[in-house]
């Protein structure tokens, strides 16, 4: 069974603040998503990577597929509170399922 | 706009009780999932349907049911609700053939057992 191990697993930093999150494996994936879920709320789709190196910006936030496809960033710029939430990474496992990295709380602090 | 919605969005139950739990959506896709999310943990999938496939996880307990009567909807029967079965529960769609094997999700619905 592939594994995503995600880092940190809590942050909590200040408003303005830059911070990274990891997502990493020693399997080779397809592709990797990453979403953001609210507390109550189902996971909301923020990005896919499916190009060894590529990299995606979404505003403030940048993602990078790892070269060989084995891991993956997401870096946040001059974060704000509306950033807080779970950040959840998944690499396409087999035709059609997903394993999931244990998620990133992210706090942004005012 | 096109979704995926899940009705109720809370349910409570009595332990033991039967219980459904219902996904719908309107993105056309072949591939629909069932996930059980408890607190701040990733959500954990229980099966999923491509087309009319049904496909059980291993380490999915007999306690949980699943039915597909159209492409368009889903749901999940747990026949007798223990406690550790309270959870947030999550519905999915993917597309196959798409390139990046994107999940769509919808809202969830949260089950309380008393």
């Amino acid at each position: 069974t592939q594994l995503l191990e995600q880092s940190p697993q809590f942050l909590s930093i200040q408003e303005g603040e830059n911070l990274t999150v990891y997502c990493n494996s020693s399997s080779v994936f397809s592709s990797l998503q990453w979403y953001r879920q609210e507390p109550g709320e189902g996971p909301v789709l923020l990005v896919t990577v499916v190009t060894g190196g590529e990299v995606k910006k979404l505003k403030r936030l940048t993602f990078q597929f790892g070269d060989a496809r084995k891991d993956s960033s997401l870096h946040i710029t001059a974060a704000q509170p509306g950033d807080t939430g779970l950040y959840l990474c998944a690499g396409a496992q087999g035709a059609q399922k997903l394993v999931f990295g244990q998620g990133t709380r992210l706090t942004i602090n005012p | 706009d096109a979704m995926v919605i899940q009705n109720p969005r809370y349910q409570v139950t009595q332990f033991g009780k039967p219980v459904t739990l219902s996904c719908s959506q309107t993105l056309n896709h072949n591939v629909m999932y069932w996930y059980q999310q408890k607190s701040s943990q990733a959500p954990k999938l229980l099966f999923h349907y491509y087309d009319k496939d049904f496909n059980n996880e291993a380490d999915t307990p007999d306690n949980f049911q699943s039915r597909r009567p159209n492409t368009s909807f889903c749901f999940l029967d747990i026949r007798s609700p223990g406690l550790g079965d309270a959870a947030m529960y999550l519905c999915a769609t993917s597309k196959s053939g798409s390139v990046g094997f994107e999940q769509f999700f919808g809202p969830g619905t949260r089950l309380t057992v008393l």
